[in-house]
C-alpha cells in the first residue's frame, strides 16, 4: 500500500534560517504529492503541490520538488519567519487522483524563535 | 465561498453517550472524506463518500462509528456509545471527484473529549 515517511519533530529554528524538512513516499504508479500545514486550532491548508515526476510546487517561499528517483519531496524554505511555526504534513494521493483518499505522513512541527 | 463547515468545534461528553459530528462540503465538491487525527496516529482516514455513496469505510474503527451522507452537501459521523479512547480531533476534507491531483479543502475540526 501507500505510506508516506517524515522526519520526527519538533524542528526548531532561528529566524531567517533555512528550512528542510524531508518526505519520502511508497507507492505503486504515478503517484500526486502534497504538503499541508496546519497552525493551532486550525484544519489542514493546501500548501503546495506536484502532480508528475520533477515537478516544483511552490508557495509563501516554501518549495518541493517531486523526484520519483529517490521518491522524496523535501519540503524547503530559504528564510523561515516566526509566522511560519505550524504543523507540515507529506501527503500522498494515489494513481486514481485522490479519488481514494490522501495518506498522510505523522507531521512535523516547525518551531521559530525570534 | 465559505469553506468547508463542521460542527461543533468542541464537544465534551461523558462515556456511553451519543455524539454526533456534522459537515458541510464545499459547493460543487462531490467527493468527502472523514479523518480522525490523533497524537498517538496521526491523521487516519475513516470512510469517504462520492457522490453521496459511501465508498470504503475500511478505516472506521468500530461499529459504534457510522457516517451518513442525506445530500450532496451535508454529512454526519455518528459515534454511539461513546468512549474515552475515542478522543480526538475529527476533521472532515471535501474535493471535487475529477481532476487529477486535486487538494482537498479541510473544516477546522471538531475536538472531541470523552470523559
Amino acid at each position: 500500500g501507500n505510506s508516506v515517511t517524515q522526519m520526527e519533530g519538533p524542528v526548531t529554528l532561528s529566524e531567517e534560517a533555512f528550512l528542510t524538512i524531508n518526505c519520502t513516499y511508497t507507492a505503486t504508479g504515478y503517484p500526486s504529492l502534497f504538503w499541508y500545514v496546519q497552525y493551532p486550532g486550525e484544519g489542514l491548508q493546501l500548501l503546495l503541490k506536484a502532480t508528475k515526476a520533477d515537478d516544483k510546487g511552490s508557495n509563501k517561499g516554501f518549495e518541493a520538488t517531486y523526484r520519483k528517483e529517490t521518491t522524496s519531496f523535501h519540503l524547503e524554505k530559504g528564510s523561515v519567519q516566526v509566522s511560519d511555526s505550524a504543523v507540515y504534513f507529506c501527503a500522498l494521493a494515489g494513481s486514481g487522483g485522490g479519488a481514494d483518499g490522501l495518506t498522510f505522513g505523522k507531521g512535523t512541527h516547525l518551531i521559530i524563535q525570534p | 465561498d465559505a469553506g468547508v463547515i463542521q460542527s461543533p468545534r468542541h464537544e465534551v461528553t461523558e462515556m456511553g453517550q451519543e455524539v454526533t459530528l456534522r459537515c458541510k462540503l464545499i459547493s460543487g465538491h462531490n467527493s468527502l472524506f472523514w479523518y480522525r487525527q490523533t497524537m498517538m496516529r496521526g491523521l487516519e482516514l475513516l470512510i469517504y463518500f462520492n457522490n453521496n455513496v459511501p465508498i470504503d469505510d475500511s478505516g472506521m474503527p468500530e461499529d459504534r462509528f457510522s457516517a451518513k451522507m442525506p445530500n450532496a452537501s451535508f454529512s454526519t459521523l455518528k459515534i454511539q456509545p461513546s468512549e474515552p479512547r475515542d478522543s480526538a480531533v475529527y476533521f472532515c476534507a471535501s474535493r471535487p471527484l475529477r481532476g487529477q491531483g486535486s487538494g482537498y479543502t479541510f473544516g477546522s475540526g471538531t475536538r472531541l473529549t470523552v470523559v
